[in-house]
């Protein structure tokens, strides 16, 4: 079966704390993407990565920041966490170019407290 | 910029019955169109999806939806429901402009299954 692994389903951080969550997906996809999803206000893409130390912000970049040094793994990144943080993120990938749809992680739920 | 509405938060059917979910999207072309499903506390999973071609598309499931150009819309449909559909449903429309197959998704539609 083809994955997206998100290193953790549940955290639980300090406001100020500086937060890493990480996704790696094994179907040696070109993008991948974070969204975060909130209730009544579906997905919002936070940034996005079509390629190797390639990277363009989305919708809602502020206060996140993100890292792909390898084809297979895409980190986001809070510099220093706040309680408007707290949401469920979400890590997809999907092939190299437009239609194709994407595969989805599990999800991470963060809470900052 | 492209959009999607999903008119209905919620939506509740009795088991066997069928279902109608609506998603209305805005963008300047033919857009790539999808459908997704979320169960409690999972990611999301692709349903179907749509660009050209066959207005009609298949699915996993048991779910099929229509492109309707003059109404802009892509309607998910199955004509008889399981208790284990009940789920979140996502409707998106990829990006055209870029290769990065950026989606923009709508608000989700919460489906309960009545026994």
């Amino acid at each position: 079966d083809v994955k997206v692994t998100q290193s953790s389903r549940y955290l639980v951080k300090r406001t100020g704390e500086k937060v890493f969550l990480e996704c790696v997906q094994d179907m040696d996809h070109e993008n991948m993407f974070w969204y975060r999803q909130d209730p009544g206000l579906g997905l919002r893409l936070i940034y996005f990565s079509y390629d190797v130390k390639m990277k363009e912000k989305g919708d809602i970049p502020e206060g996140y920041s993100v890292s792909r040094e390898k084809k297979e793994r895409f980190s986001l990144i809070l510099e220093s966490a706040s309680t408007n943080q707290t949401s469920m993120y979400l890590c997809a990938s999907s092939r190299l170019g437009q239609g194709v749809g994407y595969t989805f992680g599990s999800g991470t739920r963060l809470t900052v407290v | 910029a492209q959009s999607v509405t999903q008119p209905d938060i919620h939506i509740t059917v009795s088991e066997g019955a069928s279902l109608e979910l609506r998603c209305n999207y805005s963008y300047g072309a033919t857009p790539y169109l999808f459908w997704y499903v979320q169960s409690p506390g999972q990611g999301l999973q692709l349903l179907l999806k749509y660009f050209s071609g066959d207005t009609l598309v298949q699915g996993i499931k048991g779910f099929e939806a229509e492109f309707k150009r003059s109404q802009s819309s892509f309607n998910l449909r199955k004509p008889s429901v399981h208790w284990s559909d009940a789920a979140e449903y996502f409707c998106a429309v990829g990006d055209l402009r870029t290769n990065a197959g950026k989606s923009t998704f709508g608000d989700g539609t919460t489906l309960t299954v009545k026994p």
